[in-house]
């Protein structure tokens, strides 16, 4: 089956730092979207993505499909962007998402 | 407009019991799924309905059924609990046409 990864597994960032977080996938997706799990465990998502650049406030991220990655980007991070971030793919035909594959997270601790 | 809503929030089974996992949602979307969430891991499918009545498997079934008698409710059944079990199970729901899936808070099971 698909293989997602993501990199890195830990970040920990001084408050106004910016970072990148990465998730390469093993084979053709036309659906992939970024979540993030707060401290408490709410799952928001943030980005359909399956192709382009989206942005969103301090948050952007960038998809390469023909490569296979898709890169979430942070800037001024803040205390209340702590938590872990998950990308997915999706294998199904016409965008329908249906089996979302989720990769395995990045743990994100922004301290004051 | 409640959104996702799963009961119980915390729960603790011996090895052998049963229960269900009940989830609502008031958005009148059509599909639904149930995640499972392992410590340090990203979530994995167990089951979803693309509507009333219709139900598919995903990764990760065994042990598990579901019904969908109407739109609104999706229960997740567990059927003779084993520790590989525990874990934390969040419902998610998405509409026709759409991609974003709406999550539920989780539900914390721990079987003993």
């Amino acid at each position: 089956g698909i293989q997602v990864e993501q990199s890195p597994p830990d970040l920990i960032l001084q408050e106004g730092a910016n970072s990148t977080l990465r998730c390469n996938f093993s084979d053709s997706v036309n659906n992939l979207q970024w979540f993030h799990q707060n401290p408490w465990g709410q799952l928001i998502n943030l980005f359909y993505i399956p192709s382009g650049t989206k942005q969103n406030g301090r948050l952007s991220a960038t998809t390469v499909a023909t490569e296979r990655y898709s890169l979430l980007y942070i800037s001024s991070s803040q205390t209340t962007d702590s938590g872990v971030y998950f990308c997915a793919v999706d294998l199904g035909y016409g965008g329908a998402t249906n089996k979302l594959i989720f990769g395995t997270g990045t743990l994100l601790a922004v301290q004051p | 407009n409640a959104g996702v809503t799963q009961t119980p929030k915390f729960r603790i089974l011996k090895i052998g019991q049963s229960m269900t996992l009940q989830c609502t949602q008031d958005m009148n979307h059509n599909y639904m799924y149930w995640y499972r969430q392992d410590p340090g891991m990203g979530l994995k499918l167990i089951y979803y309905s693309v509507g009333a009545g219709i139900t598919d498997k995903g990764e990760v079934p065994n042990g598990y059924n579901v019904s969908r008698s109407t739109t609104e409710d999706f229960p997740l059944r567990l059927e003779l609990a084993a520790p590989s079990q525990t874990s934390v199970y969040f419902c998610a729901s998405r509409p026709s046409g759409a991609n974003v899936l709406t999550f539920g808070a989780g539900s914390r099971l721990t079987v003993l």
